[in-house]
């Protein structure tokens, strides 16, 4: 069975860091590129990165102010946000490419940013 | 990139059907053939239903179908059920590996 797991979230004032992680079992890590992918409050979906073996994007959003990151060894994707701004704050969801598309998410971990 | 647009929201009775479009561009939608449509529950992590434009994802009854036409994708869920009732996302590979959603839909089962 698939399983991403979410962690990191947290309370952090504006201007602040925090680093999420996503551990990932019940299928070859390594094989697979990933996303993080947002949801504000009430709002929307937002794609904001993406990480293979060779490419690393972001979305303008968090376009340097975020950066993703992967240990196959550990079976873990990483994000870690910095300079973080109240319009951050949302459900921060780990996302597993099938091929240009995602086929499985974890149960994402809230971020608030607030002072 | 901005948002695909779809409709806020949509309604039906049990049993009838419904259509969520899902409108891009030609740099999204409409250049490639990778638009996956989800299902969201309240306080619950999205569901792939229907990935590359028309593709059933593992275990989504046949009740929902994937289209497209030009910079316009479509969802379809026939045979509405109580449990359809959802708010409902598309999501476009738009190139140089970036990736849009649709604002979403709620869809009411009336």
């Amino acid at each position: 069975e698939v399983l991403l797991v979410e962690s990191g979230g947290g309370l952090v004032q504006p201007g602040g860091s925090l680093r999420l992680s996503c551990a990932a079992s019940g299928f070859t890590f390594s094989n697979y590129n990933m996303n993080w992918v947002r949801q504000a409050p009430g709002k929307g979906l937002e794609w904001i990165s993406f990480i293979s073996g060779h490419s690393i994007t972001y979305a303008e959003s968090v376009k340097g102010r975020f950066t993703i990151s992967r240990d196959n060894a550990k079976n873990s994707l990483y994000l870690q946000m910095n300079n973080v701004r109240v319009e951050d704050t949302a459900v921060y969801y780990c996302a597993r490419d099938y091929i240009w598309n995602v086929d499985y998410w974890g149960q994402g971990t809230l971020v608030t940013v607030s002072s | 990139q901005s948002a695909l647009t779809q409709p806020r929201s949509v309604s039906g009775s049990l049993g009838q059907s419904v259509t969520i479009s899902c409108t891009g561009t030609s740099r999204d939608v409409g250049g490639y053939d990778y638009v996956s449509w989800y299902q969201q529950h309240p306080g619950r992590a999205p569901k792939l239903m229907i990935y590359d434009v028309s593709k059933w994802a593992s275990g989504v009854p046949d009740r929902f179908s994937g289209s497209k036409s030009g910079n316009t994708a479509s969802l379809t869920i026939s045979g509405l059920q109580a449990e359809d009732e959802a708010d409902y996302y598309c999501y476009s590979y738009a190139g140089s590996f970036s990736w849009v959603f649709g604002g979403g839909t709620k869809l009411t089962v009336l």
